[in-house]
């Protein structure tokens, strides 16, 4: 069975600290991979998906970039934080097959102080 | 471009009655997809459907069913008889323009009352 692993489940970051998020897949090849952000009380926000190594595709402008440097590895990154990236980051995957639904992992909760 | 709008920002219930979320869908596409989710206090989104665009048979499962109706661009969630485990973010979210992007809506939280 397939499974998401993310890490960490919850940071407390200084303003301006580099960040770095890991998602891993396990029990599928080649899945689509996306990271969201969940502010407190709102809707989940779309930053990134991949659909193979590389392969990264940016929905909103920020202070966050994304790589994929294995097929199911998926790795949030920031140079240097600002207060407004602090909410909830979710991964998630999705085979490339149509009308499928996306598993989520567990979340990492960010806090930037 | 497309939108998912779910209106209901929290709702509360007291436990055994039934309870209807509500999501309106917006997109220029003929063929995509519609999902509901869960979001317990732990933070993790649990899937709970999916329905295509081309299948607008109502679901059941167990207390919950699904009405999707494209005239009115809806695809509501109906709990019926709630319980306290039903308490939850309920997310609803959209796929389409090549099955790689979904959008979700803002949530309705739903609080149910013992």
């Amino acid at each position: 069975s397939q499974t998401i692993h993310q890490w960490p489940a919850t940071l407390v970051q200084p303003v301006g600290s580099p960040l770095s998020l890991e998602c891993t897949v396990e029990g599928t090849s080649n899945p689509n991979l996306y990271w969201y952000r969940q502010a407190a009380g709102r809707g989940l926000q779309l930053l990134f998906y991949s659909v193979g190594i590389g392969q990264i595709s940016s929905e909103v402008p920020q202070n966050l970039s994304a790589s994929r440097p294995q097929d199911r590895q998926f790795i949030l990154s920031s140079k240097k934080l600002l207060l407004s990236d602090s909410g909830f980051y979710l991964c998630a995957w999705r085979r490339k097959a149509r009308y499928t639904e996306a598993f989520f992992g567990q979340g990492t909760r960010l806090t930037v102080v | 471009a497309q939108k998912v709008t779910q209106a209901q920002t929290e709702i509360s219930v007291v436990e055994k009655e039934d309870v209807t979320l509500d999501c309106v869908y917006e997109t220029r596409d003929t063929t995509y997809y519609l999902f509901w989710y869960k979001q317990p206090p732990s933070g993790e989104l649990v899937f709970l459907i999916r329905r295509n665009s081309f299948d607008e048979q109502n679901e059941i499962s167990g207390r919950y069913s699904w009405n999707f109706q494209k005239s009115t661009s809806s695809f509501n969630f109906t709990i019926t008889a709630s319980q306290v485990v039903d308490s939850a973010v309920y997310f609803c979210a959209l796929g389409s323009g090549g099955y790689q992007k979904v959008t979700f809506g803002t949530g309705t939280k739903l609080q149910v009352i013992p």
